[in-house]
């Protein structure tokens, strides 16, 4: 069965200052992988998927995040952090059984300090 | 735009009251989910339903069942609430069964059950 590691529960950056969250996957086949965010008050907002092909990943917002096989890997990036960033960031890996599911991680709380 | 209404945002209830969350989405979508979040654990599905009076289990369906009697509406019952079914609740949909469909969320309903 497929599962995902977030290992930071909180993280506080300065804005401004760069920023990656990790995000570990365990999947037997090549996996289906995606962030959310969930802004306070607010449902999921899908920020970028990966499938195949390149593995660096432009989303929406100025994230990136880049898929890495060897590391079963799939951390979220940006240069620059807003104030308006922080929320909650949730990988997901998307397996290929009845449904397609999608199985969540536990979530990383990103603080911005101004 | 896209849009997932929840009946309700916050939610206080007895324990072994029976409990109804409405889901509707206005997208036509063929699916449509019921996730718990819960701190550190991330998203946990429910239920899933990928037609109308179609509906499959998902990772915690113990405690719960779901009622899909038309396309748009997508419901969640607590036969008898319990205290460990105090948590957010999460509706999404989804328009086809792609496991690269993006699913889209409401805003969540907070259920407190005393």
């Amino acid at each position: 069965a497929q599962s995902v590691t977030q290992p930071d529960i909180h993280i506080t950056v300065s804005e401004g200052a760069s920023l990656e969250l990790r995000c570990n996957y365990s999947y037997g086949a090549t996996p289906y992988l995606f962030w959310y965010v969930q802004s306070p008050g607010q449902g999921l907002q899908l920020l970028l998927k990966y499938f195949s092909g390149d593995t660096l990943v432009q989303g929406i917002k100025g994230f990136e995040a880049e898929f890495k096989r060897s590391q079963s890997s799939f951390n979220l990036r940006k240069p620059s952090v807003h104030w308006s960033d922080a929320a909650e960031y949730f990988c997901a890996v998307g397996a290929r059984n009845a449904g397609n599911m999608l199985t969540f991680g536990g979530g990383t709380r990103l603080m911005v300090k101004p | 735009d896209v849009k997932v209404t929840q009946s309700s945002r916050y939610l206080v209830k007895r324990t072994g009251e029976k409990v109804f969350l409405e889901c509707v989405q206005d997208m036509d979508h063929e699916n449509m989910f019921w996730y718990r979040q819960d701190p550190g654990l991330g998203l946990r599905l429910i239920y899933f339903s990928y037609d109308v009076k179609m509906k499959e289990k998902g990772d915690i369906p113990e405690g719960y069942s779901v009622s899909r009697e038309k396309k748009e509406r997508f419901s969640l019952i607590l036969e008898s609430a319990s205290t460990n079914q105090t948590s957010m609740y999460l509706c999404a949909s989804r328009a086809g069964t792609g496991i690269g469909d993006e699913q889209f969320f409401g805003p969540g309903t907070r259920l407190t059950v005393l």
